[in-house]
């Protein structure tokens, strides 16, 4: 089945560093979603990205599509102490058979020092 | 209050039981899906429906088994062919529509085989 491998796994900062985790597929992504999932919760919608080379901003978080359509960056400037958590990207194939089926990748675990 | 419900949050069982986890929205949503997360594995998709009496298997649906009587409710029964079924169980549910919609996830059930 379709795999998406999201790296780092951990990534450990002091407040007010930047953070940047990566998704990277080998096949064509028909979209791709990012989740953040705070510690103890459950994962929460961030936002959907469709268009190739597509750019989006959330105040200080940035969402990047590639070209091709295969990979995936979230980037946060200036990291606080509320975005500690994980986050999760997720995407379907383009033509896929399955609809609605999401492949999530493994995570990233952001924590940050004060 | 429109969101999901899963219970309980936690759950003991011994080897060798079937277990059901409920789930139940009142999002008027067609789509429902149920996810299990272990730790650095991100979150893998058991079962999926898109509507009533209909659904899928995703990845890893040996040893599981769902019902889809009723739009608003999705239970996930744990059997005892799962192997190791001790793990974080989350519902989610999403509009069925011509594209990806962004899925709505329950705050979870942790399942502990003792």
């Amino acid at each position: 089945g379709q795999q998406v491998m999201q790296i780092p796994q951990y990534q450990h900062v002091q407040e007010g560093e930047d953070f940047t985790t990566y998704c990277n597929s080998s096949t064509t992504l028909s979209n791709i979603q990012w989740y953040k999932q705070r510690p103890g919760g459950h994962p929460v919608f961030l936002i959907q990205l469709v268009k190739s080379g597509e750019v989006k901003k959330q105040k200080r978080l940035t969402f990047q599509f590639g070209e091709a359509k295969k990979n995936s960056s979230l980037h946060i400037t200036a990291t606080q102490t509320t975005d500690v958590g994980t986050y999760f990207c997720a995407a379907s194939n383009a033509g896929g058979t399955s609809y609605g089926k999401l492949t999530f990748g493994q995570g990233t675990i952001l924590t940050v020092h004060p | 209050d429109g969101g999901i419900t899963q219970s309980p949050k936690y759950l003991f069982r011994k080897e060798g039981q079937n277990v059901t986890l409920s789930c139940e929205q009142n999002l008027n949503h067609d789509a429902m899906y149920w996810y299990r997360q272990d730790p650095g594995q991100g979150l893998r998709l058991i079962y999926y429906s898109q509507i009533v009496n209909d659904f899928q298997k995703g990845d890893i649906a040996e040893g599981y088994s769902v019902s889809r009587e009723k739009k608003e409710s999705f239970p996930l029964t744990v059997t005892s062919a799962q192997k190791n079924p001790t793990a974080f169980y989350l519902c989610a549910s999403s509009i069925a529509s011509g594209r990806i919609n962004e899925q709505f996830f329950g705050p979870g059930t942790r399942l502990t085989v003792l």
